[in-house]
């Protein structure tokens, strides 16, 4: 089983500065991760597949980048709907598919 | 637009059983890979089972292993999760979740989840 270790845990940030999410696999899993956003009482969306590519509507603030076993996921200028719970998730290597544990990005 | 519409959610004992429905809109379904993906209480988010588009390959989690099955119904555009035995950390939200055809997909759209609550 492939293991996701996100950090940090949780990130304070002020409206308008850059926010940066590292997600770490256990071993390879090339270019197959993706990142999802939930906020509260939601369902997770998909923001990135591929390590890199946004999906259609994702504004631009959001990249990942990344390969192998490490990735990270910058929010360029935080905006007050952007305070969420960041996950990442593998699909290289499956059963099982697995995610991170989660990063909370909160208002400073 | 894509909808997935989770339902049959609720309050169930020990060692009950329960069957969730997903019904999906807006796009032919078996062509698409469906999976559903379980969220304890202030928890993260855990993979439990994922079923082709044809329906002839499944695969669980060992959680569930042996104790829940997926399956679909194509002919209604709905996907199922029979889940026997349950335990109280099977307690969780249950979404639906939509992927793309072939191997290596992200879960492209979600349902808004249904409530499973395994207590005494």
């Amino acid at each position: 089983e492939i293991v996701m270790t996100q950090s940090p845990a949780t990130l304070s940030v002020s409206p308008g500065e850059r926010a940066t999410l590292s997600c770490r696999a256990s071993q390879s899993v090339s270019s197959n991760l993706a990142w999802y956003q939930q906020k509260p009482g939601q369902a997770p969306r998909l923001l990135i597949y591929g390590a890199s590519t946004r999906v259609t509507g994702i504004p631009a603030r959001f990249s990942g980048s990344g390969s192998g076993t490490e990735f990270t996921l910058t929010i360029s200028s935080l905006q007050s709907e952007d305070f969420a719970v960041y996950y990442c998730q593998q699909y290289n290597n499956w059963p099982p598919l697995t995610f991170g544990g989660g990063t909370k990005v909160e208002i400073k | 637009e894509v909808q997935l519409l989770e339902s049959g959610g609720g309050l169930v004992q020990p060692g009950g059983s329960l069957r969730l429905s997903c019904a999906a809109s807006g796009f032919t379904s078996s062509s698409y890979v469906m999976s559903w993906v379980r969220q304890a209480p202030g928890k993260g988010l855990e993979w439990v089972s994922t079923i082709s588009g044809s329906g002839d390959r499944t695969y669980y989690a060992d959680s569930v292993k042996g104790r829940f099955t997926i399956s679909r119904d194509n002919s209604k555009n709905t996907q199922y999760l029979q889940m026997n035995s349950l335990r109280a950390e099977d307690t969780a939200v249950y979404y639906c979740a939509k992927r793309w055809p072939g191997y290596y997909s992200p879960f492209d759209h979600w349902g808004q989840g249904t409530l499973v609550t395994v207590s005494s």
